[in-house]
């Protein structure tokens, strides 16, 4: 499958700080790339779909001024955890779709690991 | 009611048997399906991808649909303790181009 490639894997910070995390589509350009949350035991939750050159869009509940999320490039999506508090440490997978059609398959980066003190 | 449903387990089955997964989605103009397995501390690995009624096979995999019932399931032959994972649903939905996934069925395959 596609190759779909996050850093850093892991992270730990102290309250307040913030974090960002890239995510790229290492043999395919990604006009579209997605965010997703997981909580242990919790299914993936969307946060917002990337697109590149506009602005992201996300989902009702997730704030747009915490998570910020850049898409610069068709290989590159970055997201941010501005001023992270505990509640944020979760799994962060982003996911991108290697064709145009919106039904098509998902592949999903390694996962970034975040744990705020 | 929820958009996709899993039962969560954990479905215990020996080594060698069916494991079968089952999944319900609540969108009627849902067109595309996908099964993906999350092994523990792991990001979710698409494992199959299913679009019409009836069944598709690959390998040891067979996903079947029935858009009518709305369902789809996921059987796994030979079920080997690397097979251990959780197994999630995943249905495109609506006119976004987004996924939605089920809560996941914990599937252990015992020795």
């Amino acid at each position: 499958g596609a190759v779909v490639s996050q850093h850093p894997s892991w992270v730990i910070c102290k309250s307040g700080t913030s974090v960002k995390i890239e995510c790229r589509s290492l043999d395919f350009q990604a006009t579209t790339m997605f965010w997703y949350r997981q909580f242990p035991k919790q299914s993936l939750m969307l946060m917002a779909t990337s697109n590149e050159g506009s602005k992201a869009t996300y989902e009702q509940g997730v704030e747009k001024d915490k998570f910020l999320i850049n898409h610069a490039s068709l290989t590159l999506s970055t997201l941010t955890v501005t001023s992270a508090h505990p509640e944020d440490s979760s799994f962060y997978i982003c996911s991108a779709r290697v064709t145009a059609a919106n039904t098509g398959e998902l592949f999903f980066g390694e996962g970034s690991r975040l744990t705020v003190l | 009611q929820k958009e996709v449903e899993q039962n969560s387990g954990p479905l215990s089955v020996p080594e060698g048997a069916i494991a079968s997964l089952n999944c319900t989605y609540s969108d009627r103009v849902s067109q595309s399906f996908f099964w993906y397995r999350q092994y523990s501390g792991k990001s979710p690995e698409l494992i199959m991808s299913i679009y019409s009624n009836g069944d598709k096979e690959d390998g040891r995999f067979t996903a079947q649909l029935n858009k009518a019932s709305q369902y789809v399931s996921l059987l796994i032959r030979d079920s080997q303790p690397s097979d251990s994972a959780t197994y999630l649903c995943a249905v495109h939905t609506g006119t976004a181009s987004k996924l939605t996934f089920g809560t996941g069925t914990r599937l252990q395959v015992t020795l």
